[in-house]
């Protein structure tokens, strides 16, 4: 079945340093890819999406792309802040199996620190 | 403002009981989730319904049930039966399922078993 491969946090930057949250998944077919970002105590929201390969999403000045070659959505922002601190979570969701729905894989998380 | 909205906040549990927690949403959205969330584990899906009046199990759905009555409701009861239910619930939504749709999320309710 589709999988979600997160790198394991917490990733422990200090602010204005460059972040990158490695992504890869397995899937059949073509999936859309997203990122969603959950602050402390909340519930998740998009960060971005890519729905095609070589596809870049782009948000708050984080990107990620489509990579169908490396199967991979790299999570990359050139200066983070502390502001940015918080569980980032790699997604996708693709074809289902015949009769079935499209119902979204989830990663498991990387949590991000960010010092002043 | 449209959004998913989940009660309570936070929910108490004496061991044997049975516990409801509500999600709605004003976005008109078809399709509703109900996820737990483990720490280190990220997002489990319990339940999902794309329609009114039905609805299928994820992957862990023994101990839970929902109702799918109304478009924009829809509960979860977590039964006397579900082990280790001590954990954040996370209720979303999403126009339809499909592929390119983004999940909107509600706020989380967080229930402890005393």
């Amino acid at each position: 079945g589709d999988s979600v491969t997160q790198m394991e946090g917490p990733v422990t930057l200090s602010e204005e340093a460059f972040l990158t949250i490695n992504c890869t998944y397995t899937a059949t077919g073509y999936p859309s890819l997203f990122w969603y970002v959950q602050y402390p105590g909340e519930g998740l929201q998009l960060l971005l999406k890519a729905t095609k390969a070589d596809d870049k999403g782009s948000n708050k000045g984080f990107e990620a792309t489509y990579r169908k070659e490396t199967t991979s959505f790299h999570l990359e922002k050139g200066s983070v802040q502390v502001s940015d601190s918080a569980v980032y979570f790699c997604a996708l969701s693709g074809p289902p199996p015949t009769g079935g729905s499209y119902i979204p894989t989830f990663g498991r998380g990387t949590s991000l620190i960010v010092h002043p | 403002d449209g959004g998913i909205t989940q009660s309570p906040k936070y929910l108490f549990r004496k061991e044997g009981q049975n516990v409801t927690l509500s999600c709605e949403q004003n976005l008109n959205h078809d399709a509703m989730y109900w996820y737990r969330q483990d720490p280190g584990q990220g997002l489990r899906l319990i339940y999902y319904s794309q329609i009114v009046n039905d609805f299928q199990k994820g992957d862990i759905a023994e101990g839970y049930s929902v109702s799918r009555e109304k478009k924009e409701s829809f509960p979860l009861t977590v039964t006397s039966a579900q082990k280790n239910p001590t954990a954040f619930y996370l209720c979303a939504s999403s126009i339809i399922a499909s592929s390119t749709d983004t999940q909107y999320f509600g706020p989380g309710t967080r229930l402890t078993v005393l």
